[in-house]
């Protein structure tokens, strides 16, 4: 069980949006900063959102994060079959000392 | 180009030891805190391990606190996970990451921004 809930799974059509949630508690996202990262089989893990919703060079706008109270939401517009990927979104726990990853989202572009 | 290279995963029986080695390139290593995340199969990323920059502090996750140690050597660039009395759970990919970000009004706002292909640790007899 993680500390930080994401759903399971999400699917869309290719062009469409698709949101992905994660929600915590006040001594994780509520008081730090949340990142996310995507995940594709056999390869290394990639940074797309950091500070909540700033992108990396080189990460299109078409991802894109924010985080109210202490749920957070990756959002991805445009969606291709590129995208196809597990999501996760990431925090320090202030009151465990660690770090934590949501459970992972597999997003499937239909 | 800024990266790190994991080596040393293998096959090893329950109960034995590995030392994880990662090496880093294109950045100055001293300046950043550094972690292992692992992915066993079928299951998602787990948090493992954290240094901070200098080795002034180091964290671990319960499932492996008092059987792994971090540590890093700064003039060599590289940062080490000794792992003792494995057990098949730990069996898994690990990955070496960098940590970018900073303390923001008293939030963490740290981030992995960069990750290796990682290396395959084993327990099995």
């Amino acid at each position: 069980q993680s500390v930080l809930t994401q759903p399971p799974s999400v699917s869309a059509a290719p062009g469409q949006k698709v949101t992905i949630s994660c929600s915590g508690s006040s001594s994780n996202i509520g008081n730090n900063c949340v990142s996310w990262y995507q995940h594709l089989p056999g390869t290394a893990p990639k940074l797309l959102i950091y500070e909540n919703g700033k992108r990396p060079s080189g990460i299109p706008d078409r991802f894109s994060g924010s985080k109210s109270g202490t749920s957070a939401t990756l959002g991805i517009t445009g969606l291709q079959t590129g995208d196809e990927a597990d999501y996760y979104c990431g925090t320090w726990d202030s009151s465990l000392s660690v770090w934590v990853f949501g459970g992972g989202t597999r997003l499937t572009v239909l | 180009e800024v990266q790190v290279v994991e080596s040393g995963g293998e096959l090893v029986q329950p109960g034995g030891s590995l030392r994880l080695s990662c090496a880093a390139s294109g950045f100055t290593f001293s300046n950043y805190p550094m972690s292992w995340v692992r992915q066993a199969s079928g299951k998602g990323l787990e948090w493992v391990s954290s240094i901070g920059d200098g080795a002034g502090s180091t964290y671990y996750a319960d499932s492996v606190k008092g059987r792994f140690t971090i540590s890093r050597d700064d003039s060599k660039s590289t940062l080490f996970l000794q792992m003792d009395r494995l057990r098949a759970e730990d069996t898994a990919v690990y990955y070496c990451t960098k940590a970018a970000g900073q303390q923001l009004g008293g939030q963490s706002c740290y981030h992995m921004d960069v990750w290796g292909k990682g290396t395959t640790v084993t327990v099995s007899s």
